[in-house]
């Protein structure tokens, strides 16, 4: 199985910030990668796949990045409705798995 | 636009089998793949398996023993069987579909199953 490692597992920003998060792949997955927002007690929502492109209806302030191994994606300036939990997935191949999760939390 | 809608029931007992359905309202199974992930109360995403619209299934070694999933195309539904449930096996379950392999574009809106005695 390949195992999916987001980076970091929690962080803290103010509404303004601009936010990182990091996934790392444990073998190559080209662009297969996709990343999710999940807020509490709701189902995660797609927001970005095949590395970069963003979903439609997705706002232009999310964008990802990153080919093989190491991806991350950008929040270019958070706002309240982003603070949630974010989680990266590669669909190279089967099974499919996730990574363990980021919390976005307001500082 | 495909919108997903989920039920089943909710609490089991250990040994019973997990019975869920997700149906799809907007659209049809055509040129579509299917999937269930499972999320324990408080922890991560896990993906537990997907069907193609023609029927190809492919699921996590860690249940395909216990797991069936299939499709129903005259009622646009998509079924879960998950056996021989533990207390393990609490969580929200999800339905999800895309335009192809491992593409979770729509997720539906989760089911919570408990297994408890």
């Amino acid at each position: 199985d390949i195992q999916m490692t987001q980076s970091p597992s929690s962080l803290s920003a103010s509404v303004g910030d601009r936010v990182t998060i990091t996934c790392r792949a444990s073998q190559g997955i080209s662009n297969y990668l996709a990343w999710f927002q999940q807020k509490p007690g709701k189902a995660p929502k797609s927001l970005i796949y095949g590395a970069s492109s963003l979903q439609n209806g997705v706002p232009s302030k999310f964008s990802g990045s990153g080919s093989g191994t190491d991806f991350t994606l950008t929040i270019s300036s958070l706002q309240p409705e982003d603070f949630a939990t974010y989680y990266c997935q590669q669909y190279n191949s089967y099974p499919l798995t996730f990574g363990g999760g980021t919390k976005v939390e307001i500082k | 636009q495909v919108q997903l809608q989920q039920w089943g029931a909710g609490l089991l007992k250990p040994s019973e089998t997990l019975s869920l359905t997700c149906a799809v309202y907007g659209g049809s199974f055509s040129g579509y793949y299917w999937s269930w992930i499972r999320q324990p109360p408080g922890k991560g995403l896990e993906w537990i398996g997907e069907v193609s619209h023609s029927g190809g299934t492919n699921y996590n070694p860690s249940l395909k023993s216990r797991v069936t999933i299939s499709l129903d195309t005259s009622k646009n539904q998509l079924s879960l069987r998950l056996s021989s449930v533990t207390a393990a096996d609490t969580a929200v379950f999800y339905c999800a579909t895309g335009p192809y392999g491992g593409y979770l574009q729509r997720w539906g809106q989760g089911a919570l199953v408990t297994v408890s005695s």
